[in-house]
């Protein structure tokens, strides 16, 4: 069975240009996470969808990322604009729904952004 | 609030080392417990979990014991190996599926 997919694995931009990740998640979860990962750091949570429904983005910078989740099973996450402080990993999970105790996680994206 | 706070790294073993990353937590209820490993280039692995109290999750010969008492899951291994070097995350799952890290620990192993 594939895990949780990802693409880009990397990416470089200039700031202030528009950048989109992807992810597919494990076939059948209901949940699905976005994470972002500073160098050095844990993971913190961007953003959770339970189906295609946004249940928790209080730590999403909605003035310059957005996310969506059409028919509750892909996901692309988007900057727009980009800024230097933005270079990091973004990390794409899924779990099967809102009571399991398992979350999996894609290989994530790197971001840099010059 | 709730929060994960885990031994700073890099932590240099020679192999066979006896292996200790202490982990303690600050949540409200009870939370299920989590480490998760992350070799060079690869995304987060589940590497072991508990989900109540006195539970011991183990692991490719990792163990970690849940201590509601004081709040610890300290993640422990007998021999380490030189395949273990990774970064090393201590987690905790809240009853609405929020996972929260704690900073992470890079482990070295010597050959």
């Amino acid at each position: 069975e594939a895990g949780v997919v990802q693409s880009p694995r990397y990416k470089i931009i200039e700031k202030k240009q528009p950048v989109a990740f992807w992810c597919n998640p494990i076939s059948g979860h209901n949940t699905l996470y976005w994470y972002l990962q500073n160098l050095g750091q844990g993971p913190e949570l961007l953003i959770r969808y339970e189906n295609e429904e946004a249940v928790d983005d209080s730590q999403l910078p909605k003035d310059r990322f957005s996310a969506e989740r059409l028919k509750g099973v892909d996901s692309t996450l988007k900057i727009q604009p980009a800024e230097l402080g933005d270079s990091a990993v973004y990390l794409c999970a899924s779990s099967l729904d809102t009571g399991s105790t398992e979350a999996f996680f894609g290989q994530g994206t790197r971001l840099t952004v010059v | 609030g709730n929060s994960v706070t885990q031994m700073e790294g890099p932590v240099t073993l020679s192999e066979e080392a006896f292996l200790t990353i202490n982990c303690t937590y600050t949540a409200t209820g009870y939370p299920s417990l989590f480490w998760y490993v992350q070799y060079p280039g690869e995304g987060l692995q589940l590497l072991l979990k508990a989900t109540k109290a006195d539970d011991k999750g183990s692991n490719k010969g990792f163990e970690a014991t849940y201590r509601k008492e004081t709040t610890s899951f300290h993640l422990e291994k007998g021999s380490v190996q030189v395949s273990d070097s990774a970064v090393y995350f201590c987690a905790l799952l809240l009853s609405a599926s929020k996972i929260i890290f704690g900073s992470g620990t890079r482990l070295s192993i010597r050959p």
